[in-house]
């Protein structure tokens, strides 16, 4: 099983700054096989971004993904108030046993 | 827009069974696999169940596997999980969710979810 390590647990951020969210596999990921989430309280998870840098329907410009191998990267180049949630990254597509990371909480400053 | 709405959650007691079901609308069911994917109080994400798009083939994860059962009916556009021998550690909130890609040989992220079911095991 691949395992999905996320750094840092906690970010407290402004407004208007830029943010990079890790997240390193204990084996490598192929890049079409990873995807990100945004969960906000009280709601359901986001598909955001997948295949490592796609962004999906509907979302914003301001985020961005990048990596390969075992060391992929969500960027937001510019918070918004409405960014503050809890991020996720996902592995799958070897089997329909996808791993989810543990998740980064990034929280207003 | 596709949607995907929850029901069937509750209290139950250890060791009883409780049936959820994920109904879907706005897109065509039975090209998708679905997956249930659960989140215990305060916790990340823990991938529960998968079933392909024609319902022939299933996952489990090993935490679930000989007490969980993942099924659908692709004529009524339904995804269902049957629960049983039910543990503390079952306690969460269960979502469906959809593969972003239609009949796909490899397995996807997931571009649609449900509001999520609440369940609660506890005597």
């Amino acid at each position: 099983e691949i395992v999905l390590t996320q750094s840092p647990g906690t970010l407290s951020l402004s407004p208007g700054e830029r943010v990079t969210l890790s997240c390193r596999a204990s084996q490598s990921v192929t890049s079409s096989q990873l995807a990100w989430y945004q969960q906000k309280p009280g709601q359901a998870p986001r598909l955001l971004i997948d295949g490592a840098s796609a962004r999906a329907t509907g979302v914003p410009d301001r985020f961005s993904g990048s990596g390969s191998g075992t060391d992929f990267t969500l960027t937001i180049s510019r918070l918004e108030s409405e960014d503050f949630a809890v991020y996720y990254c996902q592995q799958h597509g070897r089997s329909p046993r996808t791993t989810f990371g543990p998740g980064t909480k990034v929280d207003i400053k | 827009e596709g949607q995907l709405l929850e029901s069937g959650g509750g209290l139950v007691q250890p060791g009883g069974s409780l049936r959820l079901s994920c109904a879907a609308s706005g897109f065509t069911f039975g090209n998708y696999a679905m997956t249930w994917v659960r989140q215990a109080p305060g916790k990340g994400l823990e991938w529960v169940s998968s079933i392909g798009d024609a319902g022939a083939d299933t996952y489990y994860a090993d935490s679930v596997k000989g007490r969980f059962t993942i099924s659908r009916d692709n004529s009524k556009n339904i995804l269902y999980l049957q629960m049983s021998s039910l543990r503390d550690e079952d306690t969460a909130i269960y979502y469906c969710a959809k593969d972003a890609v239609a009949r796909n040989s490899a397995w996807d992220g997931f571009d649609i979810w449900g509001q999520g079911a609440r369940v609660t095991v506890c005597s």
